[in-house]
């Protein structure tokens, strides 16, 4: 089973912070990256697809960038607020599989505390 | 609306009494996906299938069964649960034609299935 990294575990700021966090993963076998967020008691709710060495994407205050050749990802959010409040997990799509199957990692459970 | 739907969204059974969890999604994708998610551990991929009648192994398929006989539905089947099966289990599609494009995934509500 591929490994898919993701840091910190947890993460508490104060509303107004801005906050990121890492994805890792194999980068000798990349096809896509995909980021969801999940609030607890809901269903994960895609937030990007990356693919390209370099991508930036970006959704009001959240942000992500991706490094195919180092084998990371960066999740960034601007100003959070409480609603922000949820686990972010991204999912690595090997290319050996034609991005078939996806990879998930364990997760990043922020707290925006107001 | 839209929607990815899974049937039941609770259910507490025994240890080797056969189950089925439905997924039904009403967006037309080709692609649909199982996953189970335990504590610590993410979500972990079950079976997926590309199309009708082409479905394949994930990460974790010991103890399942899955079959896309139409497009819409995505059945999960454990013929004899554990209770190491206990777990929120998600299903997912995704309008994939291409490979080379990244196409977001859609999550159902999820299942809590409890083995004892």
């Amino acid at each position: 089973i591929l490994n898919v990294e993701q840091s910190p575990q947890s993460l508490h700021v104060q509303e107004g912070d801005s906050t990121n966090f890492t994805c890792s993963f194999p980068s000798s076998n990349f096809y896509a990256l995909h980021w969801y967020r999940w609030e607890t008691a809901k269903s994960p709710e895609a937030l990007f697809v990356m693919t390209l060495n370099g991508d930036e994407k970006k959704k009001g205050r959240i942000s992500a960038t991706l490094n195919t050749k180092e084998g990371y990802s960066y999740l960034y959010i601007k100003g959070s607020q409480p609603e922000d409040s949820a686990t972010y997990l991204c999912a690595y799509r090997p290319r050996d599989n034609y991005g078939q199957n996806f990879v998930f990692g364990p997760g990043t459970r922020l707290s925006v505390l107001p | 609306e839209a929607q990815v739907t899974q049937n039941p969204r609770y259910l507490i059974t025994v240890t080797g009494k056969k189950l089925t969890v439905t997924c039904s999604q009403n967006m037309n994708h080709e692609y649909m996906s199982w996953y189970r998610q335990d504590p610590g551990l993410g979500l972990r991929q079950i079976y997926y299938s590309m199309n009708v009648e082409v479905t394949d192994k994930g990460d974790v398929p010991e103890g399942y069964k899955v079959s896309r006989k139409e497009k819409r539905n995505f059945p999960l089947i454990l013929e004899s649960p554990s209770p190491n099966q206990t777990s929120l289990y998600f299903c997912a599609s995704s309008p994939q034609t291409d490979h080379r494009i990244g196409h977001e995934q859609y999550f159902g509500p999820g299942t809590r299935l409890t083995v004892t």
